[in-house]
């Protein structure tokens, strides 16, 4: 069963940086293409960035292009998300979600809830 | 950039009754890459269809999805209590790579 761990969340203030985790267990994740997603309250879902199995291909929602880099360890089974320069745009539930059939996603984590506050 | 148009914006039904969600993009899309998800609140998305048309794993063969170029459908045959939720259709390709369109809530009449 996937199952992904999503962790790092919490308040921040604007010009802040976090660095969000994703635990994964229960397929290979070291051969896996892994995304991250964010919801801001309310509102529905925005792609953040993407990273290819080996790390090679890395791809960002504009939005978040020049401020965030997504990273793994294969060897932790753990996906990554450094957030830098956050704005009260970036206030959202971010989830790690897994490629699975046909580029869909694979949703197996409640998300980490980042708000971004003065 | 592709968006994606979904209507109605909510859908007022009847348990056993039929809901049928439409899912329009700006440009022809590659009906390989569209998919579905299922949202209720306080939870993640769930995969009901990809490939336009494919079931996701344990997913009830109520749900059914169908289109092409830039028209899509998912289609809950006859609803049931737990298929009142916001339903959500994303597409690959372009850039951004992925959109989502802004989901369709359905909900109990």
């Amino acid at each position: 069963e996937v199952q992904l761990l999503e962790s790092g969340g919490g308040l921040i203030q604007p010009g802040g940086s976090l660095r969000l985790s994703c635990e994964a267990s229960g397929f290979a994740f070291s051969s896996s293409v892994m995304r991250w997603v964010r919801q801001s309250p309310g509102k529905g879902l925005e792609w953040v960035s993407s990273i290819g199995d080996s790390s090679s291909n890395t791809h960002y929602a504009e939005s978040v292009k020049g401020r965030f880099a997504i990273s793994r360890d294969n060897s932790k089974n753990t996906l990554y998300l450094q957030m830098n320069s956050l704005s009260a745009d970036d206030t959202a539930v971010y989830y790690c979600a897994k490629e699975t059939y046909s580029k869909a996603f694979d949703f197996s984590g409640q998300g980490t809830l980042v708000t971004v506050s003065s | 950039e592709i968006v994606l148009t979904q209507s109605p914006g909510t859908l007022s039904l009847s348990p056993g009754e039929r809901a049928t969600l439409s899912c329009r993009a700006s440009q022809s899309i590659t009906g390989t890459y569209l998919a579905w998800y299922q949202q209720k609140p306080g939870q993640p998305p769930r995969l009901l269809i990809y490939g336009a048309s494919n079931r996701a794993t344990d997913i009830p063969d109520r749900f059914s999805g169908s289109g092409s170029g830039t028209d899509f459908t998912l289609t809950i045959s006859r609803l049931e209590p737990e298929d009142f939720a916001v339903y959500y259709c994303q597409q690959f390709g372009g850039s951004p790579l992925f959109t989502f369109g802004p989901g369709t809530l359905v909900d109990v009449k």
